[in-house]
Formats: structure tokens, C-alpha cells, sequence
């Protein structure tokens, strides 16, 4: 079955640093990778989607990369902010479609 | 808009007690989810409805049932709940404009219950 991995360890960086997150899977690539934001005590919130056949994508600070042949996406928040300190799931969807795949998150923290 | 809720926010069971957690949503979404969500386990999926009058299992179904009570509410019920089932539960919803989730669309979460089975 797949498996996907993040950053099991919490990643603390200093405020206006560029944070990078790690999303890694195993078997084949799916066709939608999804990226979200968890806050403590609340539900996930969508950030980005990018595409099997991109490579990148921006939306103001954030940005995400796909890489099918290491089978991996890096997720990057730019310039961060204290306020983003969340934990960020990432989530894998195939052609098959219908459910997400999450991977158990990343807590990251941004120190002032 | 509401969007996505659930009730209760947080609940105590004993073993062996059964309760339905309710989620409704409000922005004509066909598909609907409950996920479960663990310590370093991720968010895993219960149930899922693609639409009205259909329901299917997820990653985790044993140990529950839901109920897709109409195109806004779906709801999971646990017959006997057990210690293995304290966790947090969250449901979501998607859909696009016609209310048809295609494939890559965002889906939409609530702030979710916290369950605990003594």
C-alpha cells in the first residue's frame, strides 16, 4: 500500500527565514498532490494543489515543487512569520480518485 | 456560511457505550468523509460518501457505521465504543461549483470531535 513520509521531527527556524517542508511517497506517483494547514484544535485548511505534470507552484509566500522521478514534494514558506507556525499535512490523490492520502504532518514552529 | 460542522466538540464514552457524531455541511457538497486522526498518525479515512444514498469504507472502517442522512448531513455512529477509538474526528466535505467533487479539489474540514473511550 503507499506510504508517504514527512518530516517526522519538529522544524523550528528563525522569523524571515524560508521554511521547507518534506512530503515523501513510495510506489507510483499520484496524479494530485495536495498541501494543508493545521492549527492546534482545528481542522485542516487547503493551501496549494499542484499537478503530476508540474513542477512548481507559487501562491504569495508559499510555494511547492513535485518531483515524480525522486518521488518526492518540498513545500517552502518564504520570508516566515511567527504566525505561521502550524503543523502541514500533505495529501496524495490518484487517477482512481474519490479519497485523500494524508501524511502524518510536519509541526513547524517560527521563532521572532 | 457555516461550511463544514460537527457536533459534539468533545465527548466521554465507556467501554462498551455506542454515540453518533453529527456533521452537516452547507455548501451543496455531494461528497462528504470522516477521517480519524491520531498521534503521529496522520488524518486516516473512516467512511466517505460520494453523494446521496451512497456510502463507502476508507482505510478504517471496523467498528463503525455512518449514514448519509441527506445531501448535508452525514453522520458516524459507534455501536460499542472501545479504548482504541479515542481519538479525534474530523469531517469534511467536497464539491465543486455544480457540487460534484472532481479529482484534485480541496477538501473542507471541521473543527472536529474529540472522543475519548475510558
Amino acid at each position: 500500500s503507499q506510504k508517504i513520509e514527512q518530516n517526522s521531527e519538529a522544524l523550528n527556524i528563525q522569523e524571515g527565514k524560508t521554511a521547507t517542508l518534506t512530503c515523501n511517497y513510495t510506489n507510483y506517483s499520484p496524479a494530485y498532490l495536495q498541501w494543508y494547514r493545521q492549527d492546534p484544535g482545528r481542522g485542516p485548511v487547503f493551501l496549494l494543489l499542484i499537478r503530476e505534470n508540474e513542477k512548481e507552484k507559487r501562491k504569495e509566500r508559499l510555494k511547492v515543487t513535485f518531483d515524480t522521478t525522486l518521488k518526492q514534494s518540498l513545500f517552502h514558506i518564504t520570508a516566515s512569520q511567527p504566525a505561521d507556525s502550524a503543523t502541514y499535512l500533505c495529501a496524495l490523490e490518484y487517477n482512481q480518485g474519490g479519497k485523500l492520502i494524508f501524511g502524518q504532518g510536519t509541526e513547524l514552529s517560527v521563532k521572532p | 456560511n457555516a461550511g463544514v460542522t460537527q457536533t459534539p466538540k468533545f465527548q466521554v464514552l465507556k467501554t462498551g457505550q455506542s454515540m453518533t457524531l453529527q456533521c452537516a455541511q452547507d455548501m451543496n457538497h455531494n461528497s462528504m468523509y470522516w477521517y480519524r486522526q491520531d498521534p503521529g498518525m496522520g488524518l486516516r479515512l473512516i467512511y466517505y460518501s460520494a453523494s446521496e444514498g451512497t456510502t463507502d469504507k476508507g482505510e478504517v472502517p471496523n467498528g463503525y457505521n455512518v449514514s448519509r442522512l441527506n445531501k448535508r448531513e452525514f453522520s458516524l455512529r459507534l455501536e460499542s465504543a472501545a479504548p482504541s477509538q479515542t481519538s479525534v474526528y474530523f469531517c469534511a466535505s467536497g464539491g465543486g461549483a455544480s457540487g460534484w467533487r472532481a479529482i484534485g479539489d480541496e477538501q473542507f474540514f471541521g473543527p472536529g470531535t474529540r472522543l475519548t473511550v475510558l
